[in-house]
């Protein structure tokens, strides 16, 4: 069965950056474009972007272009975000979630607090 | 930039009620693509919808979609205690993707 696991639990400091994986399991991993989505305490679903895992090219959200850059490794079928110069509204739940278009499957999601 | 509206906020119903949840875009949104997504607290969202009116696997035939151009619903029939949850619609025809602010739904 299909499988996205992330991370874990991340406590940043304002200005630092942070790194957080998703492993895919379950599928043929080049096959599916992955994205990262986050929601704010309480908030909604912000789209942050996508990343082709067969030639990963990537699209970002214009608003966090410059600070979010989206990778990918096949040899262990895992995906990354890194979000650089962290602000305290970057705190939120991140999560990964595989789909071209709509988003069939989703990672269990990983918390990020930025706070000093 | 693709801004959807949905409402209402939030709604309250009884069991068996059937619920409207409705989405709005500011531009046309092409090829009908809209996903709707239904979300417990503590959890991720769970496709519901996709392609305006296509029900993904495992996703009972109390829930369905429709609509085209800028407006969209969801309609779930004999609501069910577990249907309690936000719910968001989600536009791919254009990017950025982009959520509605969601609807709350309230099982009395």
């Amino acid at each position: 069965q299909v499988q996205l696991v992330q991370s874990g639990s991340e406590v940043k400091k304002p200005g630092a950056s942070v790194k957080v994986s998703c492993k895919a399991s379950g599928y043929t991993f080049t096959s599916y474009y992955m994205h990262w989505i986050r929601q704010a305490p309480g908030q909604g679903l912000e789209w942050m972007g996508l990343i082709n895992p067969s030639g990963g090219g990537t699209t970002y959200s214009q608003k966090l272009q410059g600070r979010v850059t989206m990778t990918r490794d096949t040899s262990t079928s895992t995906v990354y975000m890194e979000l650089s110069s962290l602000i305290s509204e970057d705190t939120a739940i991140y999560y990964c979630a595989r789909g071209r278009l709509w988003f069939g499957y989703w990672g269990q999601g990983t918390l990020i607090t930025v706070s000093s | 930039e693709i801004v959807l509206t949905q409402s209402p906020g939030t709604l309250s119903l009884s069991p068996g009620e059937r619920a409207t949840l409705s989405c709005r875009a500011s531009q046309i949104v092409s090829s009908s693509y809209i996903a709707w997504y239904q979300q417990k607290p503590g959890q991720a969202p769970r496709l519901l919808i996709y392609g305006a009116s296509s029900r993904a696997i495992g996703i009972p035939d109390r829930f369905s979609g429709s609509g085209s151009g800028t407006d969209y619903t969801v309609t779930i029939s004999r609501l069910e205690p577990e249907d309690c949850a936000v719910y968001y619609c989600q536009q791919y025809g254009s990017s950025p993707y982009t959520f509605g602010q969601g609807t709350k739904l309230e099982i009395k």
